[in-house]
This record gives C-alpha cells, structure tokens and sequence, in this order.
C-alpha cells in the first residue's frame, strides 16, 4: 500500500526566504506526482504535476522535482510572500490506477 | 477551464438526518469522479471512486451503506450521508477525471459538514 510521508509538518520562514517542502514516498512504481495548495477551509488548488517520465516541472516562483527511484519529491518556492502561507500537499498516483494517495501537509506560514 | 463546483458549501444537520452532497463538472465531462474526507488537521482519505452510470467503488472501511454515491451523468455526483452521526462531521471533497485525460483530477471547493 502506498503511504505519502510530508517534512515538516510544519514550517514558518521570513518574506524573502526560499524554501523547500519535503515528500516521500513508499511505491516508486508511480504514475505521476502532483503538489497542491490548501487554504484554510478551502478546497485543493494544483501547482505542479509531474509525469513518471520527467524530473521536474516549474511554475513562476515553484519549482517541483521528482526521483522516483528514491521514492522523493521536493517543492522549491523562491522568494516567499505572505500569500504562499498554506498547507501544501503532495499526492502520487499509481501505475495503472489514477487514484490518488496524499500526504498530510506540510502547513507553511511566511511571516512579513 | 476544468471546473468542479460542490453544493452546498457548508451544511448544518441534526444527528440521523440524511443530507446530500452535489458535485458538478462545469466545463468538461467527468468519466470518473471521487468523493474524499479530510478531518482536522488530517490529509485526504479516499473514500470511493464512482465512474458514470455504473455502481460507485469503495474504499476498505467506507460504509457503501451509509454513503450513497450516484453518478447518473457524466457532469454530475451526489453523495448522500444517510443518518448522519456527529462522527461523520467533516469536510468533503470530490474531484473529476476529464473523459479524454483520466489521470488529471480536478478538486471541487470542499463541503464542510456538521451534524449536532
């Protein structure tokens, strides 16, 4: 069974800052792995998929990397504003199965 | 593009009411779509997948009983939580696979139950 492991749980930097969530993951045998962003009481918003077959993906600020045969992912943001303050999630599906399996989260507040 | 939109948005119900669950594809056909649970502080837990016109898979654990899943069309879901308990309060949330990219998953807003 696929289990999604996020480090930290939690985290909170100064505005400015760059910074790097951590994902792991137990199967290698993916199909692609995707980040998203929670705010409070709200719904998920995807930043960053990335296929099997790629290393990396970026997006403006977000640069999002994958290894599958460690089983790792992480989640670069540069130059943190106080709006990035959310929980971020990182999710895997399986080869084969479009289901996904997330992490808790890793809840990050940029403090101005 | 690729919205989900969940009606309602936030529900209030007394213990061993039912209350049902709306999710909506607004822009593109859903084959497929899933219904997931995220208590406090806790991440998304599966709970089933439905695909359209047929009956909605389950997760190990997911009372198919007591949450009733329909996906009569390829732009519409409902869960139905029968007898609601104050233990079933929590947020749900739904997604939808596009009918021609399955393995994207677009997430709706979220529904935050609450059974007093």
């Amino acid at each position: 069974k696929q289990e999604v492991t996020q480090i930290p749980a939690a985290l909170s930097v100064p505005e400015g800052e760059n910074l790097v969530l951590n994902c792991s993951f137990t199967d290698s045998a993916i199909y692609n792995l995707q980040w998203f962003r929670q705010d409070p009481g709200k719904g998920l918003t995807s930043l960053l998929l990335i296929q099997s077959s790629q290393r990396e993906q970026t997006s403006g600020r977000l640069n999002a990397s994958l290894d599958k045969s460690s089983g790792r992912s992480t989640l670069y943001i540069a130059a943190s504003q106080p709006g990035d303050s959310a929980t971020y999630l990182c999710a895997v599906s399986g080869a084969g199965s479009y289901q996904l399996t997330f992490g808790k989260g890793t809840k990050l507040s940029v403090i101005p | 593009g690729a919205v989900v939109s969940q009606h309602p948005s936030w529900v209030i119900c007394k213990s061993g009411t039912s209350v049902k669950i709306e999710c909506r594809s607004l822009d593109f056909q859903a084959t497929t779509m899933f219904w997931y649970r995220q208590f406090p502080k806790q991440s998304l837990m599966l709970m089933a997948t439905s695909n359209e016109g047929s009956k909605a898979t389950y997760e190990q654990g997911v009372e198919k009983d007591k949450f009733l899943i329909n996906h009569a069309s390829l732009t519409l879901s409902t869960l139905t939580v029968t007898s609601a308990h104050p233990e079933d309060s929590s947020f749900y949330i739904c997604s939808a696979s596009p009918r021609l990219a399955v393995y994207e998953q677009y997430f709706g807003p979220g529904t935050r139950l609450t059974v007093t």
